[in-house]
């Protein structure tokens, strides 16, 4: 079993839709959670962080985080051509300081 | 305020040689952390320094070392270059272990 898994796409939604990405992570300790966006040939940026169980929103981002079911999610809402990118989610897993377990990312289409 | 600086951006080397890559985090950061990244693996953490100290260190061999200096700069080396080195890598900063992480541009390395 992978440490941090997402459905790697891609996952194509038309403009102005919502889009939903997953992942899921094995250590139950884990205690922080990051989503990264990254287009293609570009370092990865970060767009959420979230650390306890619930949502947490910023803009037309959402994150929600559920430990218990060792899930965290990101919502975008009203998803623009410019969302295009993949999505990578990371994991700082227990005991791991800034060490960031990475899934393999989501690819993310938004369709005019 | 400036991002996370790497240098140089691209690299062509040859099997055998060695290499050097730096990497200057946000002003007021002071941990840094690196990271490889290829198709076929995706991201891979390398190691995490933090006060000029190395915290983590992920599974790569011993050809593959790093150091932080008391300005909290950076620098990784690959020695004995291997064809399969040929990566983007990532430098991350953030202000402490456990907080956001925040991504240079990437050096990329090409072994021919």
């Amino acid at each position: 079993q992978k440490e941090v898994e997402q459905n790697s796409g891609p996952l194509s939604v038309p403009e102005g839709a919502i889009a939903s990405l997953n992942c899921t992570y094995s250590d139950r300790g884990s205690q922080s959670f990051f989503w990264y966006r990254q287009y293609s040939g570009k370092s990865p940026e970060l767009i959420m962080s979230i650390y306890s169980n619930g949502d947490k929103e910023d803009g037309r981002f959402t994150a929600q985080l559920n430990k218990a079911s060792q899930y965290v999610s990101l919502l975008i809402r009203d998803s623009q051509p410019s969302d295009s990118a993949t999505y990578l989610c990371a994991v700082s897993m227990t005991g791991g300081g800034n060490k960031l377990t990475f899934g393999t990312g989501t690819q993310l289409k938004v369709e005019l | 305020k400036a991002g996370v600086t790497q240098t140089p951006r691209y690299l062509i080397k040859t099997r055998g040689q060695q290499v050097t890559l730096s990497c200057s985090p946000i002003s007021g950061h002071r941990s840094v952390s690196w990271y490889q990244q290829t198709p076929g693996q995706g991201l891979q953490f390398l190691f995490e320094y933090f006060s000029e100290t190395q915290r983590n260190k992920g599974n790569f061999p011993g050809r593959f070392s790093g150091r932080q200096f008391s300005n909290s700069r950076s620098e990784m080396n690959v020695s004995t270059l291997e064809l399969g080195d040929s990566a983007l890598y990532l430098c991350a900063s953030s202000v402490s272990p456990n907080t956001e992480a925040f991504f240079g541009q990437g050096t990329r390395l090409t072994v021919v």
